[in-house]
């Protein structure tokens, strides 16, 4: 069965301070990893596709990498209004989404 | 931008009565798709649908719900007979194609009381 695992649950960063979200999943045969941003009581956003190990995608302070078994989410120099929830996925036969729990960021100023 | 939009925004229901969420995808999308999320809990995958018929359908998706797209742009979800357990955030989402990013609406809260 096709799983995504996310980690770490919470995480607090200092403004400025960079740091990493992992992404790991287990499938029978990758079809793609997508990387969400959501906020509170709001749908989520589209960030990232991910197609193939060793690929790399840049936004602003954001750039999503991926491996054979993981992703990760690197965030450089975070500012307040990146706090949010980000969310993993990957896509089933039927283009299903299969989300990870998620990862809530918070970043003080 | 193309969106995703979804209404109502907000729904408060009564055990045992019958709601429907509508949608409009965006326009030129293929693959049409609700999910729901419990508070706290994790997105979870309700149904897809392609072609004008169901693609897949997880467990939660029971003889309670069902999908239509009546016209060339509405997608909507009904629950027939609703639950407590039904409280939640709804979300419905469109793709072009398989397995591409799929954009999201902005939800609908259902609260049934």
């Amino acid at each position: 069965e096709d799983q995504v695992t996310q980690s770490p649950e919470a995480l607090r960063l200092q403004e400025g301070e960079s740091s990493s979200l992992n992404c790991s999943y287990t499938v029978s045969g990758l079809r793609g990893l997508f990387w969400y941003r959501q906020d509170p009581g709001k749908g989520p956003e589209f960030l990232f596709t991910l197609y193939s190990a060793g690929e790399e995608k840049e936004k602003e302070r954001l750039k999503a990498t991926l491996t054979k078994k993981e992703s990760f989410l690197h965030i450089t120099a975070p500012k307040p209004e990146d706090s949010a929830t980000y969310l993993c996925a990957v896509p089933g036969n039927t283009g299903k989404l299969i989300f990870g729990q998620g990862t809530t960021l918070q970043v003080k100023p | 931008e193309p969106e995703v939009t979804q209404t109502p925004s907000h729904q408060v229901t009564q055990m045992g009565q019958e709601v429907i969420l509508r949608c409009v995808p965006i326009s030129n999308h293929l693959y049409f798709y609700w999910y729901r999320q419990i508070l706290g809990q994790k997105v979870e995958f309700l149904v897809s649908f392609y072609n004008n018929e169901i693609s897949e359908k997880s467990e939660i998706f029971d003889d309670q719900f069902s999908v239509e797209r009546p016209d060339g742009s509405n997608f909507t979800l009904k629950i027939r007979s609703t639950k407590l357990e039904d409280s939640a955030m709804y979300f419905c989402a469109s793709s072009g194609s398989l397995n591409t990013e799929a954009f999201f609406g902005q939800g609908t809260r259902l609260t049934v009381v």
